[in-house]
């Protein structure tokens, strides 16, 4: 079945390390990728997206994220995390409309 | 210009009521989108509807659940004799018009307790 995959349901840093979040999509052909970020007891918000073009996207909130076509893989990066960055990180693929990931909760302890 | 608000924010019904779930998207914004969200698991697309069309419903369940957006108004997801199993948080995204969801914005949510 088509899906996305996010492979870490949890996962517990401490401030300054680095994130690596994976997410696999089983979709073929041309896909609109997107990371949204929830933080607790707020609505999803957009962190950025890949349309086409550079494979390396630039997010808000120092977050970036690189498509790799040939892995089907968006893994969700940031150098140095905060405490602040506590939230769950949901990956998207826009076909009909957007279908999610079962997300990751990332806790940032300080 | 207020973002996508969803009310009420928490909703409590016993079993065999009915729910009614407001979302009133942004301003200018002509399509809105329902999703649901069990506990521990990821959004699940319920329905896409632009005004006074039901354009894709393929994530609805096949009975007690409708939704509607007038051409006046919110949009309104109902859920008729709800169940335990109904219990989510319930999400309703926007976006103007042309653009589908690669420019859609989300509320907070209506939180849904069945008890």
């Amino acid at each position: 079945a088509q899906s996305v995959s996010q492979h870490n349901h949890h996962v517990i840093l401490s401030e300054a390390a680095s994130l690596e979040l994976g997410c696999n999509y089983s979709y073929g052909g041309t896909v609109n990728l997107f990371w949204y970020v929830q933080y607790p007891g707020q609505h999803l918000q957009l962190l950025l997206k890949y349309f086409s073009g550079d494979p390396l996207v630039k997010g808000i909130k120092g977050f970036e994220a690189e498509f790799i076509k040939s892995k089907f893989s968006f893994n969700l990066r940031k150098p140095s995390v905060q405490w602040s960055d506590t939230a769950e990180y949901f990956c998207a693929v826009l076909r009909r409309a957007l279908t999610f990931g079962s997300g990751t909760r990332l806790q940032v302890q300080p | 210009n207020a973002g996508v608000m969803q009310n009420p924010r928490h909703l409590v019904r016993r079993r065999g009521q009915e729910a009614r779930l407001r979302c009133s998207p942004m301003k200018g914004h002509s399509h809105v989108y329902w999703y649901r969200q069990l506990p521990e698991e990821g959004l699940k697309f319920m329905v896409y509807l632009q005004k006074e069309n039901i354009i894709d419903e393929s994530g609805m369940p096949k009975e007690r659940f409708s939704a509607e957006f007038p051409k006046e108004g919110p949009s309104i997801l109902r859920i008729q004799q709800v169940v335990r199993g109904d219990s989510a948080a319930y999400f309703c995204a926007s976006s103007p018009p042309g653009s589908h969801m690669l420019e859609a914005f989300f509320g907070q949510g209506t939180r849904l307790t069945v008890v």
